[in-house]
C-alpha cells in the first residue's frame, strides 16, 4: 500500500525560528511536492523536486527552502518562521510519468508560528 | 493559466440523497482530471483520475464524468451516507504541477 508520512502532524515553533518539515514515501517516486494549504486560497505548490538534489520552485517559494538527498526523503525548511507561514503543510510524491498519473499525499502537518 | 473552480463552496444534504459537484476549468487542452477527498485536518485521498481522452470513470457509488469542450467535470455521489462529509477537490495539470480548486465540503445529515 501507497505510503507518505510526514514527520509531525502539529507544530508550534516562535517567530525567527528555523523549522524543519520532514516527508518521506516508500512507492520509490521521483517526483516529490511541497504544498500549503490555506482557508479561501486552496492548495498551493511551495517547491517540487523530480530526482535527488533537484528542485524547482512553485508559485510561493519565498522564505522557504527544500532539499533532497534521498529518493525518498523530501525536507521543507522554513529559515526564519514568521506568523504568515502559519497553515497546514502537505507532501505529495508521484511516479516519473508526473502528471499523467495521481499524486499521493500525506497527512499534512499543521504549523502555527507564533 | 488554468483555473479551477468549484462551485458550490458547500452542501448539506439528508443521508440518502445524491449528491453531485461541480468542478469548471478555463483550458480545455486537458491532459487529465482528478478528484481527490480530504477529511477535515488530513491530507488528500485520490478518488478518479479521468484521462482526457474519457467522458467518464466510475467506482462503486462515485462516478466522475469529462466533458472538455464546456470545460467542465461533474462528480456524482450515489445514495450518500454521512461518511461521505468531507471536502471534495478537483484538480488539473497545468504545466508542471496540479492546480486546484477551492473544494465543496460536503455534510451528509444522518
Amino acid at each position: 500500500d501507497v505510503k507518505v508520512t510526514q514527520s509531525s502532524r502539529y507544530l508550534v515553533k516562535r517567530t525567527g525560528e528555523k523549522v524543519f518539515l520532514e516527508c518521506v514515501q516508500d512507492m520509490d517516486h521521483e517526483n516529490m511536492f511541497w504544498y500549503r494549504q490555506d482557508p479561501g486560497l486552496g492548495l498551493r505548490l511551495i517547491y517540487f523536486s523530480y530526482d535527488v538534489k533537484m528542485k524547482e520552485k512553485g508559485d510561493i517559494p519565498e522564505g522557504y527552502s527544500v532539499s533532497r538527498e534521498k529518493k525518498e526523503r523530501f525536507s521543507l525548511i522554513l529559515e526564519s518562521a514568521s506568523t504568515n507561514q502559519t497553515s497546514m503543510y502537505l507532501c505529495a510524491s508521484s511516479p516519473p510519468e508526473g502528471l499523467q498519473e495521481t499524486q499521493y499525499f500525506g497527512p499534512g502537518t499543521r504549523l502555527l508560528v507564533l | 493559466k488554468q483555473e479551477v473552480t468549484q462551485i458550490p463552496a458547500a452542501l448539506s444534504v439528508p443521508e440518502g440523497e445524491n449528491l453531485v459537484l461541480n468542478c469548471s476549468f478555463t483550458d480545455s487542452a486537458i491532459y487529465n482530471l482528478q478528484w481527490f477527498r480530504q477529511d477535515p485536518g488530513k491530507g488528500l485521498t485520490s478518488l478518479l483520475l479521468i484521462q482526457s481522452s474519457q467522458r467518464e470513470q466510475t467506482s462503486g457509488r462515485l462516478n466522475a464524468s469529462l466533458d472538455k469542450s464546456s470545460g467542465r467535470s461533474t462528480l456524482y455521489i450515489a445514495a450518500s451516507q454521512p461518511g461521505d462529509s468531507a471536502t471534495y477537490l478537483c484538480a488539473l495539470p497545468n504545466d508542471y504541477k496540479l492546480s486546484f480548486g477551492a473544494g465543496t465540503t460536503v455534510t451528509v445529515r444522518a
